[in-house]
Formats: C-alpha cells, sequence, structure tokens
C-alpha cells in the first residue's frame, strides 16, 4: 500500500513570513490532492496535482510535484493568520479512495 | 451548486448505545460517498465507500457499519458503541473518481 509522509508534523511562524510543507511516497503519485482543515471542521480541498513538474497555485499557496512525482512540497507565501490549520496530502487509488498523510500543524502568529 | 450536510455536528453516547450518523449531498446524482475517521485532529482513515445504492464496501474491519438507502445518502450506524469508536467522522462525495468534497464532520464522543 501506499504510505504519504509529511514533514514537519507542526510548524509555528510569525506572520509574513514564508513557510513549506513536504509530502513524500513511498511510491510513484498518480494523483497528489492538497487539503486544509480547521480544528473541528471539514476538509478543504485547495489544490490537486496529476503530472511531473506541475505547479499550482492557489492565491498565496503554490502546491509543487516533482519531476520523478513521489513528492510534493506546499509553500505559502507571507503567512497570515488565515492560513492557520491542518494542511494534509492525499493520494488517490482505486475507485476514487483517498489516502493521506498524517497532516502538518500550521500555527501562524499575528 | 453541491452541498454536503452531515448531522448531528456533535454527539455524546454512553458505550454500548446504538449510533446512526448521517450524510446527505445535494446538487449531483450518483456521487461516490465515503466515510473516513479522524483521530486525535490528523490523518484520516478511510472506514466505508459506495459506489452506487445498496452498494458499501468497508476499508477496515470493526464495530460500525454503512448503508446507502438512497443515492445521495449515506449512513453510519453501530450497534453498539465502545469507546474506541470516538472520533470526528467526515463524510465525503466525489464524481467517480474525481476530487473528493467533505462535510462538516460530527464530533463523537464515547463515555
Amino acid at each position: 500500500s501506499q504510505e504519504l509522509e509529511q514533514s514537519p508534523q507542526s510548524l509555528i511562524v510569525q506572520e509574513g513570513k514564508n513557510l513549506t510543507i513536504n509530502c513524500t511516497s513511498s511510491k510513484t503519485l498518480y494523483g497528489l490532492y492538497w487539503y486544509k482543515q480547521k480544528y473541528g471542521e471539514g476538509l478543504i480541498f485547495l489544490m490537486m496535482l496529476q503530472k511531473g513538474g506541475e505547479e499550482k497555485s492557489h492565491e498565496k499557496i503554490t502546491a509543487k510535484l516533482d519531476e520523478k512525482k513521489q513528492q510534493s512540497s506546499l509553500h505559502i507565501t507571507a503567512s497570515q493568520p488565515s492560513h492557520a490549520g491542518i494542511y494534509l496530502c492525499a493520494v488517490g487509488t482505486s475507485y476514487g479512495k483517498l489516502t493521506f498523510g498524517q497532516g502538518t500543524i500550521l500555527t501562524v502568529h499575528p | 451548486s453541491q452541498t454536503i450536510h452531515q448531522w448531528p455536528a456533535t454527539l455524546v453516547q454512553p458505550v454500548g448505545s446504538p449510533l446512526s450518523l448521517e450524510c446527505t449531498v445535494e446538487g449531483t446524482s450518483n456521487p461516490n460517498l465515503y466515510w473516513y475517521r479522524q483521530a486525535a485532529g490528523r490523518g484520516l482513515q478511510l472506514l466505508f465507500y459506495s459506489v452506487g445504492i445498496g452498494q458499501i464496501s468497508s476499508e477496515v474491519p470493526q464495530n460500525l457499519s454503512a448503508s446507502r438507502p438512497q443515492d445521495r445518502q449515506f449512513i453510519l450506524s453501530s450497534k453498539k458503541l465502545l469507546l474506541s469508536d470516538s472520533g470526528f467522522y467526515l463524510c465525503a462525495w466525489s464524481v467517480l473518481e474525481d476530487t473528493q468534497y467533505f462535510g462538516p464532520g460530527t464530533r463523537l464522543t464515547v463515555l
């Protein structure tokens, strides 16, 4: 089975700072999803990457999938308190099922 | 546009009591439906998925069951809750194997 490892497990930054979260797979990624979750709420879909070298951006969040398709990174530029939450990467398997990483908890201090 | 609802939002139940959590989707037909459980606010574990009415697949053996009585309704049940059933339960939908969209979740505490 495919496993995803996220790093770091938690991250505390000052508002305005840039940060990067990594997601590494034990196997080649054919469809990598990034979600964000605020505590006690559902997951919000951010982006989906499929092709090696692909990069997508949404507001101040950029996600990349490396050429070998085994690692993805999520980069936040000029972080804001609204970026705080849990970031989860996930890979799609058969029937659309998702396998998730363990999540990265982001805290942004104003 | 599509909307997904979960009910109830929070639930506190004694050990040994039954459980019924409901998930409904609006604005789409014949969606794939999924139940996940999240422990300690971290990674999610897939419990059940359904590709159509009455079609349920279980991912892990456990004290829970799922049913899909209608196209856009997915129910998670238990006859007798265990302490280990506590957690945050999330329902999700997708069109075939496309992106999954999640509901607001149900926080279950078993005492």
